[in-house]
Parts: C-alpha cells; structure tokens; sequence
C-alpha cells in the first residue's frame, strides 16, 4: 500500500543537527512532490516547504530558510530534512506529505493524501 | 501572505448532531482550500480537496462549501469517531497556509 514511513523520535542538544528520513513506498517516487508540515507542541500545523521528487529542488517557506534542508535519494525512493544548530524553539513534530494533484475541470488542485507517521525532534540541554 | 482564519477554534457537540466549521481566506484562493481531521498522536488526514471534493473513503456525512473568501465543512450527523481537530489549507500560492485549527469535543 501506498505509504511513508519516518525515522524514530529524536532527542538533541541545542546547537546539534538532526536528520529525519521519510521513506516512500507503494507508488512511484518520482511523480509525486513532498512537503513538510511542522506542528509544535500543542500547536497548529505548519508548512515549511516541498520539495520537486523530479529534481531535488528545494522550496522553503519564509522561517525555514539557512538551517532547513531538504534532501532526496531516489535510489531508496527516501525524503529527508536536516535541521542545524538545533534551537529549543524547534522542538515539534515533523511531518511528511505526498503531494497529489486532482483534475477538475481545466484546473489542477493540490491535497496532501499521504502522511508520515511524524518525528518528534526534542530540542533540550 | 495568505492568512486562513477558521472559527470557532473549538466546539461542543453530540452524537448526531450537524456540525459547520468555517474558514475565512485573506484574499482570494478560488476553490484551493483542503480540509483535514486529526486525532491526538497521529497525522492529519485529507477529508475534502479543492474545496468539495470528498478524499476517497472519507464518509458522504462530511461535505465542503464556498462562498467568495468563505469556506464551511460540515459534518451532518457528528459520529463518536469525527471527535478530532480539523484544519482548512489553501493551496492556490505558496506559502501553504492552514487555519489555526478546530477542535471539535463531546459534549
């Protein structure tokens, strides 16, 4: 079945980094793009950017710029995100999501269909 | 930015009742506008895309509406298992944007 599959909790000093897989399977890789969605504690869902599976192009949202990365290696059809010089403040859950579009009519509409199980990152000295 | 403002932020409700979540874009999203369900310790789920269209398998109880900036989910006869937050996202630009969510409760 179609499926992403996360790396375990992660429990980092401040100023570590951090590398969280998201493993794909069921569906062909390469055809679908995949977003990140961070969700802070007790908090609201938040997009931090996607990622084009075609091309390894990166975008990230405004606040997730210079210590976020998004990364890819098709060979094992796996997504990751590394977060650097760890802040307290980036103590969340980490989500994955596969983009799918949707035709109706002449336009394409865009949902995120699939969900990783999500990653903690607890970020404490 | 688009903002996406949902109301009300939380709910009471019984079993079998109707139940109507809206969401309030900042400025025109034409009918880009998803709404998710999550339950506490697990990821969202995709319930409607492009503002009416039901995800497969999510239960015709659940419907999505527009009217200009304004988006409703309803839920026409509130099950035990819809107790949950639920979440608008416009995709029409980036940044994706989500509603700051609806947490809807037994009563």
């Amino acid at each position: 079945q179609v499926q992403l599959v996360q790396s375990g909790s992660e429990l980092k000093k401040p100023g570590a980094s951090v590398k969280v897989s998201c493993k794909a399977s069921g569906y062909t890789f390469t055809n679908y793009a995949l977003n990140w969605v961070r969700q802070a504690p007790g908090q609201g869902l938040e997009w931090m950017g996607w990622i084009n599976t075609n091309t390894g192009n990166p975008t990230y949202a405004q606040g997730f710029t210079g210590r976020f990365v998004f990364s890819l290696d098709t060979s094992v059809t796996t997504a990751y995100l590394q977060i650097s010089s760890l802040k307290p403040e980036d103590t969340a859950v980490y989500y994955c999501a596969r983009v799918v579009p949707a035709a109706i009519s002449i336009y394409y509409y865009y949902g995120m269909d699939v969900w990783g199980q999500g990653t903690t990152v607890t970020v404490s000295s | 930015d688009i903002q996406m403002t949902q109301s009300p932020s939380s709910l009471s409700a019984s079993v079998g009742d109707r139940v109507t979540i809206t969401c309030r874009a900042s400025q025109t999203i034409s009918s880009y506008l998803n709404w998710y369900q999550q339950k506490p310790g697990k990821a969202p789920k995709l319930l409607i895309y492009a503002t009416s269209s039901l995800q497969s398998g999510v239960p015709s109880r659940f419907s999505g509406s527009e009217s200009g900036t304004d988006f409703t989910l309803t839920i026409s006869s509130l099950q035990p298992e819809d107790f949950a937050t639920y979440y608008c996202q416009q995709s029409y630009s980036t940044p994706w944007t989500f509603g700051q969510g609806t947490k809807v409760e037994i009563k």
